[in-house]
């Protein structure tokens, strides 16, 4: 059974910094790439990064560019998402989420870990 | 990067409905675009693929269509447990995928 259990989460002042950690299990992790989703508090979803199987690919949403990084450790089954100079508007629920082997959706999602920045 | 526009914003329908999600793209995405559903205080969840490919497990009265700017998501006989928000999201290209603002799909 696919699992992705995400961690990390918490408050955060303005300015500060978090690592998110998502723990996989049930597949062959090195072979898929990853994907880190948010959805605002009452409001839609957002793509924030992905990386590939490797790690030798990653992009970003623009809003996130220069303040967070997405990386993996195949070895770990472990995905992160290092998160700097955090805003207010980040505060959110992140989802880490599995990318499919064919095409680039989202077939597996985690159940989400909450991030609020606030002072 | 490309912009993806569901429309309606909100929806209301009752069991046994057939109901469409219209989700347009900012330029032609071929047939790179997924759907979601989600429920309140829950992960998202893969409906279709690829425009119009059925997720395994998913129920057939779900089905998807489109190609290049306009897409629809067609329910065709609602069932209780259909009441959500859908999400579409295009995976053209390069990223970022941008999803759309969603669908509320409500009891009538």
């Amino acid at each position: 059974e696919v699992q992705l259990v995400e961690s990390g989460g918490g408050l955060v002042q303005p300015g500060g910094s978090l690592r998110l950690s998502c723990a996989a299990s049930g597949f062959t992790f090195s072979r898929y790439s990853m994907t880190w989703v948010r959805q605002a508090p009452g409001k839609g979803l957002e793509w924030v990064a992905n990386i590939k199987q490797d790690g030798s690919e990653k992009y970003y949403v623009d809003s996130v560019k220069g303040r967070f990084t997405i990386s993996r450790d195949n070895a770990k089954n472990s995905l992160y998402l290092q998160m700097n100079s955090l805003r207010a508007e980040d505060t959110a629920v992140y989802y880490c989420a599995r990318e499919g082997l064919a095409d680039d959706y989202l077939d597996y999602w985690g159940q989400g870990t909450l991030v609020t920045v606030s002072s | 990067d490309i912009q993806m526009t569901q429309s309606p914003s909100s929806l209301s329908a009752s069991v046994g409905d057939r109901v469409t999600i219209t989700c347009r793209a900012s330029q032609s995405i071929i047939i790179y675009l997924n759907w979601y559903q989600q429920k309140p205080g829950k992960a998202p969840k893969l409906l279709i693929y690829a425009a119009s490919s059925l997720q395994s497990g998913v129920p057939s009265r779900f089905s998807g269509s489109g190609s290049g700017t306009h897409f629809t998501l067609t329910i065709s006989s609602l069932q209780p447990e259909d009441f959500a928000t859908y999400y579409c999201q295009q995976s053209y290209s390069t990223p970022p995928y941008t999803f759309g603002q969603g669908t509320k799909l409500e009891i009538k």
